[in-house]
């Protein structure tokens, strides 16, 4: 039964460079959130998907930030021209249904991008 | 949004008892209250979570007082494992994010 998969779990990127950042969630769950975590710091919300539809992105950047949950496959998280400030840790969490009350994320390890 | 306080940071040793409160005074009626733990290098795990009184499991227990406007995370005999943040998140009903705070870090010392 395997849980939330993140992969890869440190990606390299110089500055300029496309980063994508993979996240499988748990089967069968069809929520999938992603959070930005500096360190020493909290997590941040950055976006929230269903399958095929982006349902809050309010705190994505507008720009080189974009996401997406295909009906076959992982969520992507990608960064365009990526710059030294997006260095982090990405999260990603899946449930099996929307936020409501009483709802429980599974995270997976996360994805620490260092940029060159 | 209901917004959570927690402290920074607390200290403890092996073995003692750790009581981390959450503040949230505009809970709304329908929301639940969560804790979740973080590891260095790790993503969050679901710990406990309730709605008022006293919910209680193999690892930790939930206090939630008849007004709702804190709550209080308590670690039984922690161990050295126990150290790492400690996040309070309340659910927000008809929205579609959990905000998580920035945590308590709690280190426990042998």
């Amino acid at each position: 039964n395997a849980g939330v998969m993140q992969n890869p779990r440190h990606l390299v990127r110089r500055r300029g460079q496309e980063a994508r950042l993979r996240c499988s969630p748990v089967k069968g769950h069809s929520h999938v959130y992603w959070y930005r975590q500096l360190p020493e710091e909290g997590l941040k919300f950055m976006v929230y998907l269903q399958k095929e539809n982006i349902i809050d992105e309010s705190g994505m950047p507008k720009e080189r930030f974009s996401a997406e949950f295909p009906k076959e496959g992982p969520s992507i998280l990608r960064i365009q021209q990526v710059v030294r400030g997006d260095s982090a840790a990405y999260f990603c969490a899946s449930s099996p249904s929307g936020p409501s009350t009483g709802e429980k994320l599974f995270f997976g390890s996360g994805t620490q991008l260092s940029v060159l | 949004l209901a917004k959570t306080t927690q402290p920074i940071s607390m200290d403890s040793y092996e073995g003692q008892e750790v009581n981390i409160t959450c503040s949230h005074n505009n809970i709304a009626t329908n929301d639940y209250i969560t804790w979740y733990q973080q590891f260095p290098s790790q993503g969050p795990r679901f710990i406990i979570q309730g709605y008022k009184t006293k919910v209680t499991n193999e690892v930790a227990s939930l206090f939630i007082p008849a007004d709702r406007k804190s709550s209080t995370l308590s670690l039984p005999r922690v161990s050295l494992s126990d150290t790492a943040v400690y996040y309070c998140l309340v659910g927000v009903v008809n929205t579609d994010k959990l905000i998580f705070g920035t945590g308590t870090r709690l280190q426990v010392f042998p």
